[in-house]
């Protein structure tokens, strides 16, 4: 099964930060990866797929780059209710493959 | 408005079985690929299984394969998730979603981009 390995696993952040969230995998998955928001007590929700793509809905600060390995989660300016859990998903083969996840707190 | 919700979760001995199910209302589930995903406790997400629209597709983690079966009923908006020979490790909240598995040229995407509010699968004795 492909390994997916987000660095960092936690980060605190302050409201209008800059936030990059890297997610690498140990094989070349060309751009087939998501990235889900997941808050606590709740289910997770979608924010990118095809690496770059963003889901209908979600804040244009919410942005995703990479393809082959390397990916990345940037949220330009962050807002209070961006304080969540961030998990990277490769979608190349099966089983598909979560990250272990990035939890961003308030600084 | 569409929703899913899961159901079925519940507590039981190791070695024991559950049902879980997928209900969707407010859109037709059958034109979906839907995907089960677990979350033990404190810890991440779990891919788990999938299985596409008239269910001649399914994939499933290997953790489970044998012992987990995805299933579907378009008549009655569902997907199901039969659990048998549970662990103690396959505790969690067990999250279906749907999937638009979002075409660009000959690649699909998959997306999840409706989700459940999950059901809780206890496993103890």
């Amino acid at each position: 099964a492909i390994q997916m390995t987000q660095s960092p696993s936690s980060l605190s952040a302050s409201v209008g930060d800059r936030v990059i969230i890297t997610c690498r995998a140990s094989q070349d998955i060309t751009n087939d990866l998501a990235w889900y928001q997941q808050k606590p007590g709740k289910a997770p929700n979608l924010l990118i797929y095809a690496a770059s793509s963003l889901q209908s809905g979600v804040p244009s600060r919410f942005s995703g780059s990479g393809s082959g390995t390397d990916f990345t989660l940037t949220i330009s300016a962050l807002q209070p209710e961006d304080f969540a859990s961030y998990y990277c998903l490769q979608d190349f083969n099966y089983p598909r493959t979560f990250g272990q996840g990035t939890k961003v707190e308030i600084k | 408005e569409a929703q899913l919700v899961e159901s079925g979760g519940g507590l039981v001995q190791p070695g024991g079985s559950l049902r879980l199910s997928c209900t969707a209302s407010g859109f037709t589930l059958s034109a979906f690929w839907v995907t089960w995903v677990r979350q033990a406790p404190g810890k991440g997400l779990e891919w788990v299984a999938n299985i596409n629209e008239d269910g001649s597709l399914k994939s499933s983690v290997d953790s489970v394969e044998g012992r987990f079966t995805i299933s579907r009923d378009n008549a009655k908006n569902s997907v199901y998730l039969e659990v048998n020979s549970l662990r103690v490790a396959d505790r969690a909240i067990y999250y279906c979603a749907r999937d638009l598995n979002v075409r660009d040229a000959n690649t699909y995407y998959d997306a999840f981009d409706l989700w459940g509010p999950g059901t809780v699968v206890t496993v103890s004795s």
